[in-house]
């Protein structure tokens, strides 16, 4: 059974800071990984999609890299903001049905202006 | 609107009743997925509907759930003799086509069981 664990479970940096969120899974038979935004109340935003084959994904300051051999992944945020508060979570798509996402229970960000 | 729209936002019932909560995918998507997101527990996956297929019901914690999705668009995830356990956020999203694309999510329906 894959699992999908984040660490750390909250982080809290200055303004500005570059700062990386971990992802780990047991099972390195994946088909894609997301990496999701959530606000409190809200519900999900995609952020970005690795496929299996890819090693990387950006997007405007966020980085996310894939390292499927050792099932890890990290994303990147650089030169933080006080609008990027919010809980980070990361799922993998694996098992049978490859929509099936499992995820993390994710990371809460705080930016300190 | 163009994103995942779910009703009510809100739910509060008392243990017993039956309830229903309504998911309307993005126009064009033809994946649909139900998950349940609880203290302790994180997003758990519930049901998937991918067009005219028969859905995926593997995640769905007992019988007394159960979902369905009219015309390839709406869907309805009921729970009948709701128990306090049932209590947590109830999210829908929806994908054009399946794997390998970006799940959508809408804000969710919280459920509260009195």
């Amino acid at each position: 059974k894959q699992e999908v664990t984040q660490i750390p479970a909250a982080l809290s940096v200055p303004e500005g800071e570059n700062l990386v969120l971990n992802c780990s899974f047991t099972d390195s038979a994946i088909y894609n990984l997301q990496w999701f935004r959530q606000d409190p109340g809200k519900g999900l935003t995609s952020l970005l999609l690795i496929q299996s084959s890819q090693r990387e994904q950006t997007s405007g300051r966020l980085n996310a890299s894939l390292d499927k051999s050792s099932g890890r992944s990290t994303l990147y945020i650089a030169a933080s903001q006080p609008g990027d508060s919010a809980t980070y979570l990361c799922a993998v798509a694996s098992g049978a049905g490859s929509y099936q996402l499992t995820f993390g229970k994710g990371t809460k960000l705080s930016v300190i202006p | 609107g163009a994103g995942v729209s779910q009703s009510p936002s809100n739910k509060v019932t008392e243990k017993g009743k039956d309830v229903e909560l309504r998911c309307d995918p993005i126009s064009g998507h033809t994946a649909l997925y139900w998950y349940r997101q609880s203290l302790g527990q994180g997003l758990e996956f519930l049901i998937y509907f991918q067009g005219n297929s028969a859905p995926d019901k593997s995640g769905l914690p007992s019988d007394r759930f159960s979902a369905e999705r009219t015309g390839g668009s709406v869907s309805t995830l009921t729970i009948q003799r709701t128990q306090q356990e049932d209590s947590a956020v109830y999210l829908c999203a929806s994908s054009f086509l399946g794997s390998g694309q970006p799940q959508h999510f809408g804000d969710g329906t919280r459920l509260s069981i009195l």
